[in-house]
């Protein structure tokens, strides 16, 4: 069964700290993964993709590392900011279908 | 670039009317659109999937005489939730990708309440 876990599922860090989200998959073969970013009452907006052949992508204080041998995934957030309190999302695609994680809820707080 | 909006951002309507949620690209043709759902706290939840000039493929469990979806064009497709109830309010979010890439690009979702 092609399955997406995430965690932990929510996460309480202090402005300024770093953070590292988890995604583990089942799916395989797999055309890519992605990390989304959801905000509360908003669309998700894609933070990085990566093909089954990348390790590793940055967006900003956004990284996110790819082990396709261990099918795990990891979204790393720098320096966090209040703005980047929202739900985190990992999306793993085959061919023209995409399998969510539950999605990783991050509050920063002041 | 590739950007998708939604229609309207918000509505509220009576139990047992019917209401209809636009989902365009704006600078892109898609190939495939997609209707989400999305409840207070949960993940998104994939309703049924829309290819231009084709019947949309359900879900299972997502009744297709009550959402209607049409995809006339390759850059608007519509939700239409028919005799809505309150168990249908909820977060609806449209999604679309455009060519090879399979790269999904979501609208901002449309909060439906249904009194």
């Amino acid at each position: 069964k092609n399955q997406v876990e995430q965690s932990p599922q929510s996460l309480i860090i202090l402005e300024g700290k770093n953070c590292t989200l988890q995604c583990n998959y089942t799916v395989s073969p797999f055309s890519n993964l992605r990390w989304y970013k959801q905000d509360t009452g908003r669309g998700p907006v894609s933070l990085t993709i990566m093909t089954f052949s990348e390790n590793t992508k940055s967006n900003g204080r956004y990284t996110a590392t790819l082990d396709a041998d261990t099918k795990q995934s990891s979204l790393h957030i720098t320096a966090s900011q209040l703005s980047d309190s929202a739900s985190y999302i990992c999306v793993v695609s085959r061919f023209n279908k995409f399998y969510f994680g539950s999605g990783t809820k991050l509050n920063v707080k002041p | 670039g590739a950007v998708v909006s939604q229609h309207p951002s918000w509505v509220i309507c009576k139990s047992g009317t019917s209401v209809k949620i636009e989902c365009r690209s704006l600078d892109f043709q898609a190939t495939t659109m997609f209707w989400y759902r999305q409840f207070p706290k949960q993940s998104l939840m994939l309703m049924a999937t829309s290819n231009e000039g084709s019947k949309a493929t359900y879900e299972q469990g997502v009744e297709k005489d009550k959402f209607l979806i049409n995809h006339a064009s390759l850059t608007l497709s519509t939700l239409t939730v028919t005799s809505a109830h309150p168990e249908d309010s909820s977060f609806y979010i449209c999604s679309a990708t455009v060519g090879s890439t399979n790269e999904q690009f979501f609208g901002p979702g449309t909060r439906l309440t249904v009194l």
